[in-house]
């Protein structure tokens, strides 16, 4: 079975960081995208950024570019999201996902499945 | 960049009716465009991938149509267990590149 596991819940300060994590198993870690979405409280879905672990091509959204950093470990299978120093207004739940064609390592478009989320709160 | 657009952001409707939510993108996004639902307190689910075609396990209940610019999805009976929140998604893939609809609501009557 393809499944993508989220670290825990955190409750962090301000100016605090945080690295969060995204595993994969049942599937060719390496050869899949593992994107990253916000989910603010009672709001929408936004995009964040994709990571391709075969090679760590990283793209971000202009609006978190300089925000977070999006990294994975394939030795572990493991997709990361992290932040060096957070502010309230990354209280949000954040989910991994995973996209793509194992032929050709192109980004499908869609996602498919979707970890659990971790919720982040930061809060002083 | 490209804007995406629902409508209506929130609909309430009873067992058994058709339920239709359209996604408008602000340029030619050919067929590049999922739907998801995500119920409450769950994750989002894919349903639909460009534009009409049904993922794997998903009722046929659920189907989605369009190109271009103007999107539909429809839920032809509507069941209890389809309360969400339903969300459009386009996309480009040289390089990757990802944008959700705002959402749209749906309850029971």
């Amino acid at each position: 079975e393809v499944q993508l596991v989220q670290s825990g819940a955190e409750v962090k300060k301000p100016g605090e960081s945080l690295k969060i994590s995204c595993k994969g198993s049942g599937y060719s870690f390496t050869s899949y995208w593992i994107g990253w979405v916000r989910q603010m409280p009672g709001k929408g879905l936004e995009w964040m950024g994709i990571i391709y672990p075969g090679d760590s091509d990283t793209r971000y959204s202009p609006s978190f570019q300089g925000q977070v950093t999006i990294s994975a470990d394939k030795s572990i299978s493991t997709a990361y999201l992290q932040w060096s120093s957070l502010k309230a207004s990354d209280t949000a739940m954040y989910y991994c996902a995973r996209s793509g064609d194992i032929l050709t390592g192109y980004f499908m478009g869609w996602f498919d499945p979707w970890g659990q989320g971790t919720l982040v709160t930061v809060s002083s | 960049d490209i804007q995406m657009t629902q409508s209506p952001s929130s609909l309430s409707a009873s067992v058994g009716d058709r339920v239709t939510i359209t996604c408008q993108a602000s340029q030619d996004i050919s067929n590049y465009l999922n739907w998801y639902q995500q119920k409450p307190g769950k994750a989002p689910k894919l349903l639909i991938y460009d534009a009409s075609n049904l993922e794997t396990g998903v009722p046929s209940r659920f189907s989605g149509s369009g190109s271009g610019t103007d999107f539909t999805f429809t839920i032809s009976s509507l069941q209890p267990e389809d309360i969400a929140t339903y969300y459009c998604q386009q996309y480009d893939n040289l390089p990757p590149k990802v944008t959700f609809g705002p959402g749209t609501k749906v309850d029971i009557k």
